[in-house]
């Protein structure tokens, strides 16, 4: 598969559910970041976590990172309509010493998540 | 809170034409970043810019595209030649720090004839 892969490609669930995402990525990263598009706009960060980190919250939004899995997960709790939107994963190169990472992005296909009033 | 701003919101443009997108970013950002995404694929990296110079380009970066940060607010990509294939929304991106998130515009949407 390729860097930043997530699963599931569309998921659909009623309000007040919860939705979960999952991103597998190949090669070793600095940090992994959760970004939201709504149709047709610009891409919204939600969450980075760095490599050395395994669980961070903001609000509804809980990630995890297991870097021996080379894999993430993004659950977005009491879904709303409102979080109807496309969301990828990216991932960030590790910096290598002396290198030319500059922070170089690497997106995953995404995952279109419908939530239903 | 501070936004990346794009303008124009979209672009209508004649293969072979010279286009230019351009971005603000937020003003203490010191890393910028354009990506693209073409309709129904991932978002791309194209180029990073930091300390007036390109610090890393992907291969879609050929000699037909340019970046330039002519003043100390905005930053601009060029096409030179225009393909049908470089239809595509382009994001700008920018950030204050290596370890910070990077901040997106809403993009251009780039329409070539």
């Amino acid at each position: 598969s390729q860097q930043g892969e997530e699963d599931p490609q569309a998921l659909s669930i009623q309000e007040g559910e919860n939705a979960t995402m999952n991103c597998s990525y190949k090669t070793s990263i600095n940090n992994l970041q959760w970004y939201r598009q709504n149709s047709g706009r610009g891409l919204v960060h939600l969450i980075l976590i760095r490599s050395n980190e395994r669980e961070k919250h903001s609000g509804r939004l809980r990630v995890t990172l297991d870097t021996s899995k080379k894999s993430s997960s993004l659950l977005i709790t009491a879904s709303r309509a409102a979080d109807t939107a496309s969301y990828f994963c990216a991932t960030e190169p590790l910096w290598r010493a002396g290198g030319t990472s500059y922070g170089k992005l690497t997106f995953g296909q995404g995952t279109i998540l419908t939530v239903h009033p | 809170e501070p936004e990346v701003t794009q303008t124009p919101s979209h672009q209508v443009t004649q293969m072979g034409q010279e286009v230019i997108l351009r971005c603000v970013p937020i003003s203490n950002h010191l890393y910028f970043y354009w990506y693209r995404q073409i309709l129904g694929q991932k978002v791309e990296f194209l180029v990073s810019f930091y300390n007036n110079e390109i610090s890393e380009k992907s291969e879609i970066f050929d000699d037909q595209f340019s970046v330039e940060r002519p003043d100390g607010s905005n930053f601009t990509l060029k096409i030179r030649s225009t393909k049908l294939e470089d239809s595509a929304m382009y994001f700008c991106a920018s950030r204050t720090g290596m370890r910070q998130p990077q901040h997106f515009g809403d993009g251009t949407r780039l329409s070539i004839l």
